[in-house]
């Protein structure tokens, strides 16, 4: 099964507003945590990143929070624009010492922005 | 240059086809993936490649075959496939390491009739 995904597929806000998208995952040792975008017919788009050993970090208009005790993601982006919308993966890595480690994804939210 | 590039960005094969996907980034990153995305799905790890050398292949059938020529290229040979191998094959690389961002390509676009 997947170890990463709180899965609610679709989050339809209004333009301005601020939109927080969410995510759960399984495997307590996961070490590093990444929030990408998807656009229709491109790749994965790095948005923000954070370590296990934070619980918070800001980017420009995205914050996301990592809750450890609860296994819980979030990624809260302000003031949404048109060019949000997209889907939005959370992944995570557990970092085996030394190599580089692959990705293993959530299912993604389908942000929509209403006009 | 920040950028990984993916050719073809569409492929068409049949079942009897042998083709190759080709990757290729020039930012000195040391690792190299592939990973396999079918439609409203997320991207699934298919292999990693360390310092040229395979260091994770998740089970992945041997009708896909990676190769690292070198540093800054990745291919994923394709021989014998199936229609239910039909996606989006995405490619990215990074430092390597914790905390170490992954950069994607576009992806190509596979159909197996």
């Amino acid at each position: 099964g997947e170890s990463v995904g709180l899965h609610l597929p679709t989050l339809s806000v209004q333009e301005g507003d601020n939109s927080i998208i969410n995510c759960a995952y399984s495997n307590s040792a996961s070490d590093y945590f990444i929030w990408y975008k998807q656009e229709s017919g491109k790749g994965p788009q790095f948005i923000i990143d954070i370590r296990s050993n934070m619980d918070k970090r800001q980017g420009q208009r995205v914050t996301v929070l990592l809750n450890k005790t609860v296994k819980h993601l979030s990624l809260q982006i302000a003031a949404t624009q048109p060019g949000d919308s997209a889907v939005y993966f959370c992944a995570e890595t557990d970092y085996s010492g030394g190599g580089a480690d692959g990705l293993t994804f959530g299912k993604g939210t389908h942000l929509i922005i209403q006009p | 240059d920040t950028e990984v590039t993916q050719t073809p960005k569409h492929l068409v094969m049949g079942m009897t086809n042998k083709k190759s996907l080709k990757c290729e980034q020039h930012m000195g990153h040391r690792a190299m993936y592939w990973y396999k995305q079918k439609a409203k799905k997320p991207p699934e790890l298919m292999f990693v490649y360390s310092y040229e050398k395979l260091s994770i292949n998740e089970s992945v059938p041997s009708r896909f075959s990676p190769e690292c020529p070198n540093s800054s290229l990745l291919n994923l040979h394709l021989h014998a496939l199936q229609p239910e191998d039909s996606a989006l094959y995405l490619c990215a690389s990074s430092q390597g390491g914790l905390s170490s961002e992954q950069f994607f390509g576009p992806g190509t676009r596979l159909t197996v009739l």
